[in-house]
């Protein structure tokens, strides 16, 4: 079956330490996004990635940076420089064609030692 | 711009119909979707309808868009207790970006 797979599915960052999450997708999906869930807030996109070796910032780019190597990976790195990284990381896809929606992977919860 | 809102919750008692509401910002023609969270998983699509429709009926999920008044509904009928959940609200204009613009959800609680 094809779709998003994030691992590790919980993280624990060190103060001072970065941090990498997995998303990897088996889609054929030329565009990926990582977003950031906290309570209340709904979705916040950190970066997004429409094509290999290419990424723009999202709206919450700060303290955080990607890579896009390879079409089916997109890893995000969270930053000594992200202050609050306590959240719920999603990474999402999407294939070509105007009515296509995102698939999400089941997501990340990083969280502070 | 665009922007979407919702109300944060609704809750309902067990065979019971939801009705989760959503409001949006742009004008142009755009998608709109609709997606379920359960705890500690990602977004499910459940449905999406294009602008130029009125209606979308998928088993016990109904939508109604009003787009004069930029208004979007979820109807769920005899609403079961595996339906408490987190309901997002998207949109998204054809040959941008690809990047929806998401409500804050709608926590759904069913109760007994």
């Amino acid at each position: 079956d094809g779709g998003i797979t994030q691992s590790p599915k919980y993280l624990f960052r060190k103060e001072g330490q970065n941090v990498t999450l997995s998303c990897e997708q088996n889609l054929n999906h030329d565009a990926m996004y990582w977003y950031r869930q906290d309570p209340g807030q709904g979705l916040r996109l950190i970066y997004y990635s429409q094509i290999v070796n290419d990424f723009q910032k999202g709206d919450i780019a700060e303290g955080y940076s990607v890579s896009r190597e390879k079409k089916e990976s997109f890893p995000l790195t969270v930053t000594s420089a992200q202050k609050n990284p306590t959240a719920f990381y999603l990474c999402a896809s999407i294939g070509t064609g105007y009515n296509q929606p995102q698939h999400f992977g089941d997501g990340t919860r990083l969280s502070i030692l | 711009g665009e922007d979407v809102e919702q109300s944060l919750f609704l809750s309902v008692r067990e065979g019971d119909s939801s009705v989760i509401n959503c409001t949006y910002t742009d004008s142009s023609s755009t998608y709109l979707y609709w997606y379920k969270q359960e705890p500690g998983a990602g977004l499910q699509l459940l449905t999406y309808i294009f602008s130029n429709m009125d209606m979308k009926q998928d088993q016990r999920l109904t939508v109604l868009l009003n787009k004069k008044d930029k208004h979007l509904s979820l109807r769920i009928a005899d609403t079961q207790t595996g339906d408490s959940a987190i309901y997002f609200c998207a949109e998204s204009i054809p040959g941008g970006s690809y990047i929806p613009t998401f409500g804050r959800g709608t926590s759904l609680i069913v109760h007994p």
